[in-house]
């Protein structure tokens, strides 16, 4: 069974400063996805990235990075310098395709609130 | 273009009555996934629609039910309200791509939030 784990309930830094959320997830099938999404106060969950089971290459978005290791099956996800606009719940998200069709599990989220 | 349009967007029901949510999905998405979420339950599948079908289903009871148009603009249905239904609930539309391999986006809407009380 697919499980979606994220520690962290909720977040509090201070603008400027450095976060990360931390994402583990449980499978076993070897190929599957992984997703971040984020969730601000007006509801909608908006795409951030997917990553595939055989690229563990990190990936650097302008203030966003995503750290995936398959070892411990972790895709942690860090907002360098952040900001008041970076508040919001962040979701990590594991698919897989089960019986020919997509599975989408969601972890419980990660409330992140940047104080100004 | 348009993104994901769910109405309404706040409603208030009562025991014992029932729901009808509606989603248009971003235009040439054929997929529209149901979600229920709850602060103590998070994100929970409800139920997915491929073509006017119902390809999957999460561990819902029989009160949460759906459908999909030929345009597909897809319904969600719950009947018997009870407290424990208030959540918000999101529908997401995603373009299959040949060979469903996983890597299919999310696109979300804004959620209908109810309340029952």
């Amino acid at each position: 069974a697919q499980k979606v784990t994220q520690a962290q309930t909720e977040i509090s830094v201070v603008e400027k400063e450095d976060v990360t959320l931390d994402c583990v997830y449980e499978t076993r099938d070897t190929t599957y996805y992984l997703f971040w999404y984020k969730q601000p106060p007006s509801g909608e969950l908006v795409f951030l990235i997917r990553r595939n089971s055989f690229d563990e290459q990190n990936e650097i978005s302008g203030r966003y990075s995503w750290n995936f290791q398959k070892s411990t099956s972790s895709f942690n996800f860090t907002i360098t310098a952040s900001q008041v606009v970076d508040s919001a719940v962040y979701f990590c998200a594991l698919s897989e395709v089960s019986g020919g069709y997509q599975k989408v599990t969601f972890g419980t989220g990660t409330k992140l609130q940047v104080i100004p | 273009k348009a993104g994901v349009t769910q109405t309404p967007r706040y409603l208030i029901k009562t025991r014992g009555q029932q729901v009808t949510l509606s989603c248009s999905p971003i235009s040439g998405h054929r997929s529209v996934s149901w979600y229920q979420q709850t602060p103590g339950q998070g994100l929970q599948f409800l139920f997915e629609y491929f073509s006017e079908t119902q390809r999957n289903k999460g561990n819902f009871p029989g009160r949460f039910s759906g459908r999909q148009f030929s345009n597909s603009r897809s319904e969600m249905n719950v009947s018997t309200l009870e407290l424990g239904d208030s959540a918000l609930y999101l529908c997401a539309s995603s373009l299959v791509r040949f060979g469903d391999s996983g890597a299919n986006v999310l696109t979300f809407g804004a959620g209908s939030r109810l309340t029952v009380l």
